[in-house]
């Protein structure tokens, strides 16, 4: 059974840093992997997705990258900005189709 | 158009009360899909709509219904609701269903179920 795990749980940290936020999963057997934000009380707003034969996505100040045989995935955002305070979520996709199996997530803050 | 519409916002009802919750977008997908999000955890899915057709429920209770009307319509009936099934319902929708595709969200509608 596929788990997805995001560490960490919440993050805080001052304007203009650079960050990384992880994401791990059980399977190494996925279709893609997905990146996700998500504001309080709002839907999600679909970042990034990274077919399992692709190594990176780059969308502006975002970079997601996917190393399928250990299982891993990562988010870097480029000298952040209070706007991208958020929870931004991973989801993966098995290769037999289905559901979307998301991790806990990651709260960031990102402080003026 | 790239929105995924819901109404309402925000609901209250009482455990004998019937409500639905519906869903819309405009941009020619044909797969549609409810979620439901307890507060700090993941969205968790409850149906998927292909082409109209209901192709997969996750084991949900019957007190949840849902229906599609037509391919950009989606809607989920509520009836006998318990004090657990207060949640954010989010539905979403993608180009087939297909397993490459991205999925567009909605804002959700919060519940709340006294």
């Amino acid at each position: 059974k596929q788990e997805v795990t995001q560490i960490p749980a919440a993050l805080s940290v001052p304007e203009g840093e650079n960050l990384v936020l992880n994401c791990s999963f059980t399977d190494s057997a996925i279709y893609n992997l997905q990146w996700f934000r998500q504001d309080p009380g709002k839907g999600l707003t679909s970042l990034l997705l990274i077919q399992s034969s692709q190594r990176e996505q780059t969308s502006g100040r975002l970079n997601a990258s996917l190393d399928k045989s250990s299982g891993r995935s990562t988010l870097y955002i480029a000298a952040s900005q209070p706007g991208d305070s958020a929870t931004y979520l991973c989801a993966v996709r098995g290769n037999q189709g289905g559901k979307l199996i998301f991790g806990q997530g990651t709260e960031l803050s990102v402080k003026p | 158009d790239t929105e995924v519409t819901q109404t309402p916002k925000h609901l209250v009802m009482g455990m004998t009360n019937k409500k639905s919750l519906k869903c819309e977008q405009h941009m020619g997908h044909r797969a549609m899909y409810w979620y439901k999000q307890k507060a700090k955890k993941p969205p968790e899915l409850m149906f998927v709509y292909s082409y109209e057709k209901l192709s997969i429920n996750e084991s949900v209770p019957s007190r949840f219904s849902p229906e599609c009307p037509n391919s950009s319509l989606l809607n989920l009936h509520l009836h006998a609701l318990q004090p657990e099934d207060s949640a954010l319902y989010l539905c979403a929708s993608s180009l087939t269903g297909g397993a490459g595709e991205t999925q567009y969200f909605g804002p959700g509608t919060r519940l709340l179920v006294l």
